[in-house]
């Protein structure tokens, strides 16, 4: 299996309530990045945690890095329909370049 | 502020032609990758180049070349396409090889027909 897969791959909520999305890779890292993708768009960035990082905030968004269980998590607050997209993290791996996992495609239902 | 400007947006192609892709990076950046995304899956990492000097290399194609000029933008040339080539395709583009935050463009959508 690859670098960097997201679980789960789909996740259906209703706005307001909070979405959680896990990521979880195999080699160290230099630092975790997830990005989100509107269909058929580009990627924006939404928030980088370097590996010696444990918590990350921005605004709505929390990221976790757990460097010894190799995992990272995205927790959207409060999610609205416009945070339907598809979500990935990038691991930016020592000696490699950016390896992305396949993404959870999450859909907030009004 | 200033982003990533990719050209052309859109491309289509015949089987066996040739297409080539521009990269315009964010000002200052030094470092330009390259990315492929076939219809639903991840992007997968190509080349990229710092400084024009390639820097790491992935799953690119040999029919595949690519280079950074010396204004920093980046080419990526596709020779035989293939109906396989078919995707999106994007570039981002980084200060520092390392460490950085890498920011997107909006992609280039090449359907080979």
């Amino acid at each position: 299996s690859q670098q960097g897969e997201e679980d789960p791959q789909a996740l259906s909520i209703q706005e307001g309530e909070n979405a959680t999305m896990n990521c979880s890779y195999k080699t160290s890292i230099n630092n975790l990045q997830w990005y989100r993708q509107n269909s058929g768009r580009g990627l924006v960035h939404l928030i980088l945690i370097r590996s010696n990082e444990r918590e990350k905030h921005s605004g709505r968004l929390r990221v976790t890095l757990d460097t010894s269980k190799k995992s990272s998590s995205l927790l959207i607050t409060a999610s609205r329909a416009a945070d339907t997209a598809s979500y990935f993290c990038a691991t930016d791996v020592i000696g490699q370049n950016f390896v992305f996992g396949p993404g959870t495609r999450l859909s907030v239902l009004p | 502020a200033a982003g990533v400007i990719q050209s052309p947006r859109h491309l289509i192609k015949e089987k066996r032609e040739t297409a080539t892709l521009k990269c315009y990076p964010i000002p200052r950046h030094d470092t330009v990758y390259w990315y492929q995304q076939g219809p639903g899956q991840d992007p997968q990492f190509l080349i990229s180049f710092y400084e024009k000097m390639q820097s790491d290399k992935g799953s690119i194609p040999d029919r595949f070349s690519a280079q950074q000029f010396s204004d920093y933008h980046s080419e990526l040339n596709m020779s035989s396409l293939e109906l396989g080539d078919s995707a999106l395709y994007f570039c981002a583009s980084s200060l520092g090889r390392t460490m950085g935050t890498q920011y997107f463009g909006p992609g280039t959508r090449l359907l080979v027909l």
